[in-house]
């Protein structure tokens, strides 16, 4: 099987711009996370989706936005783009919870390298 | 609430020597607890999960860890370091709580000198 695929790699942008981000996830896993990894703050958490609807949210300014769309495939946004959105944004996979409790592993992609300059 | 407490944030030790990363979580249910491994510049593999069976649970490339409810802790072992062992290790912590978000803990830089 295919693990989690995202991209671009690796991206550049200005303040005030925009991004988007992709990720795919592994076949048949119907949940999409996205995490934020910097040397300061550590892995934060973004956001969760499963079937095309968000399931949790984290901590973070409405700038920050994502979506999942029916082959599971999940987007982020993040608009007017700061110095401090620098970042390693990871996503991540998993099998759909069975009656409200999850045991299920998470499973990552190699990570989009955000540079704003 | 949940959250994960790895106790060192650097541990460094010899090859052949062993390897303890010490982890501590709080949680309101039964938890579920992963440790994962990330090398530089690649994203995060699981080493091994807890999932409410056998408290001690064997993982990739040598690695175990036991479930201590009584002590919250889930430490990482492995008797015998190896160089590509260097490398970022996490500790996670789930549980239906908080709709099985994972919990992160800080991170713990492992150095294995020749």
């Amino acid at each position: 099987k295919a693990g989690v695929t995202q991209t671009p790699r690796y991206l550049i942008k200005t303040r005030g711009q925009q991004v988007t981000l992709s990720c795919s996830p592994i076949s048949g896993h119907r949940s999409v996370s996205w995490y934020q990894q910097t040397p300061g703050q550590g892995l934060q958490f973004l956001f969760e989706y499963f079937s095309e609807t968000q399931r949790n949210k984290g901590n973070f300014p409405g700038r920050f936005s994502g979506r999942q769309f029916s082959n599971s495939r999940s987007e982020m946004n993040v608009s007017t783009l700061e110095l401090g959105d620098s970042a390693l944004y990871l996503c991540a996979s998993r099998l759909p919870s069975s009656g409200g409790y999850s045991y299920n592993e998470q499973f990552f992609g190699p990570g989009t390298r955000l540079t704003v300059l | 609430a949940q959250s994960v407490t790895q106790l060192d944030s650097h541990v460094s030790v010899s090859e052949g020597t062993p390897v303890l990363l010490r982890c501590n979580y709080s949680s309101s249910y039964s938890p579920s607890l992963f440790w994962y491994v990330q090398h530089p510049n690649k994203g995060l593999q699981l080493l091994l999960k807890y999932t409410s069976a056998a408290t001690l649970v064997k993982g990739i490339n040598g690695f175990e860890a036991e479930f201590k409810k009584s002590e919250t802790s889930f430490h990482l072992t492995k008797p015998s370091a190896h160089m590509s062992d260097a490398a970022e290790y996490f500790c996670v912590v789930s549980d239906r709580d908080t709709g099985n978000q994972f919990y992160f803990g800080t991170g713990t830089s492992l150095t294995v000198i020749p």
